[in-house]
């Protein structure tokens, strides 16, 4: 079975530049998160959608962050402009539904420099 | 206070010792909770669930306290490739997305 599956796996931009992040869940599964994780913060919950529709997004750190479910299939996380303390591991997870375990793709490592 | 608090660690200990984790949440509201175990430059995985009763799967048992508002990972006869870290995860109370814990770091040593 296909898991969480997240594009690219690995992004190195300019300051400045933007950044796009892509996830595609678990077919069948009604909820999405993205996180983030650092060393300093651990993993921080940016936002989570239901249905496609977002529910919590007071984890986004600032208006440079922006998160879209087009579909049940498809998400992106857009960083514009990127800054370097943006630099992390972005990682997508889905679960079948709220408060059920979440199953998380391999992650984006972004580095802005 | 963390909504969810763990000891970070490290903690090293020998091939064959019982190591047990501790997790403390602040919200009496949560209802699910979870370990899992994230190995160095890799996505967290699900290890087990916890359940009030407690339970048990292989050498790991997760135990549930609510009126403590703990909840705790025990692994016994550790393996080598029990070395990882273990992250304790909690539902933020009525807003029912997960929230995850520092993390825990256990080294197990030959």
């Amino acid at each position: 079975d296909a898991g969480v599956i997240q594009s690219p796996r690995h992004e190195v931009t300019e300051m400045g530049q933007e950044v796009t992040l892509r996830c595609k869940p678990i077919s069948g599964h009604n909820s999405l998160f993205w996180y983030r994780q650092t060393m300093m913060r651990g993993l921080e919950l940016l936002i989570y959608f239901n249905n496609n529709v977002p529910i919590d997004d007071s984890g986004m750190p600032e208006d440079r962050f922006s998160a879209k479910m087009p579909n049940a299939s498809f998400s992106t996380l857009k960083i514009q402009p990127s800054e370097p303390r943006d630099s992390a591991v972005y990682f997508c997870a889905s679960s079948l539904k709220p408060n059920t375990e979440a199953f998380f793709g391999q992650g984006t490592r972004l580095t802005v420099v | 206070r963390k909504e969810v608090e763990q000891d970070p660690g490290p903690f090293n200990v020998p091939e064959g010792a019982t190591v047990a984790f501790n997790c403390t949440y602040s919200n009496s509201a949560s209802q699910s909770f979870f370990w899992y175990r994230q190995d160095c430059r890799k996505e967290p995985k699900l290890l087990m669930s916890v359940y009030s009763s407690g339970n048990e799967d292989g050498r790991f048992t997760a135990q549930l306290n609510r009126a403590s508002q703990y909840i705790s990972l025990l692994i016994r006869d550790s393996k080598l490739s029990d070395s990882a870290t273990y992250l304790c995860v909690v539902n933020k109370g009525s807003a029912r997305q997960l929230t995850f814990g520092s993390g825990t770091q256990l080294t197990v040593l030959p």
